[in-house]
């Protein structure tokens, strides 16, 4: 079965920690996406990757920096984390542009970050 | 930009009838897809059903169809024969043609009565 895994499915750390948020796809997918979603806001776009190496700034980067070294693995960071960053990030891949990409994204089952 | 609308932040059914969630949207493009997900207390986001902007039919995934209504920029959710698992959160998706970027409504939360 094919899937996105994220590394931890509950974390709490402090204010002004760097905060590492692992995503693993087994799908050969180009494409991945890291999203925040926040009670009454839904869906949020943080940054997107469509290749090794290639970043793109989403909606709300700000806060966020993010790593893609190899092509299944997408890392989201926090620099410093604070408590305005406490939230549900949703890593999540696709085919490559156009054509099977518009069949919808594949979601890992997401990580409940707390910062105190 | 695009903007995705779900005015609804809350609805209930009783099982075994039938719910229609609303969705609308806003864009210039004419290439486009649209999209309901369904996120159950597992937190894992489902998809529901898709739809190809191009197409005039409207999508039907078994008890899941949509109402497409182009020309007023609406993609409703009817869900027939509503069964407790279907208690989740729905988020309706709008997808760019060109850039495949998924853009998310602010999400339902529908309840299945016994």
């Amino acid at each position: 079965d094919v899937k996105v895994t994220q590394s931890s499915r509950y974390l709490v750390k402090r204010t002004g920690e760097k905060v590492f948020l692992e995503c693993v796809q087994d799908m050969d997918h180009e494409n991945m996406f890291w999203y925040r979603q926040d009670p009454g806001l839904g869906l949020r776009l943080i940054y997107f990757s469509y290749d090794v190496k290639m970043k793109e700034k989403g909606d709300i980067p700000e806060g966020y920096s993010v790593s893609r070294e190899k092509k299944e693995r997408f890392s989201l960071i926090l620099e410093s984390a604070s408590t305005n960053q406490t939230s549900m990030y949703l890593c999540a891949s696709s085919l490559s542009w156009g054509g099977n990409s518009n069949y919808g994204y594949t979601f890992g089952s997401g990580t409940r970050l707390t910062v105190v | 930009a695009q903007t995705v609308t779900q005015s609804q932040p809350e609805m209930s059914v009783q099982e075994a009838e039938t719910v229609t969630l609303s969705c609308t949207y806003d864009t210039s493009e004419s290439n486009y897809y649209l999209f309901w997900y369904k996120q159950p207390p597992s937190r894992q986001m489902i998809l529901v059903i898709r739809q190809e902007a191009y197409k005039q039919q409207n999508a039907t995934e078994n008890r899941f169809s949509v109402n497409f209504q182009k020309a007023a920029k609406s993609f409703s959710l009817k869900i027939s024969d509503s069964q407790l698992g279907d208690t989740a959160m729905y988020f309706c998706a709008f997808m760019n043609g060109a850039n495949s970027k998924l853009t998310f409504g602010k999400g339902i939360t529908l309840s299945v009565r016994p």
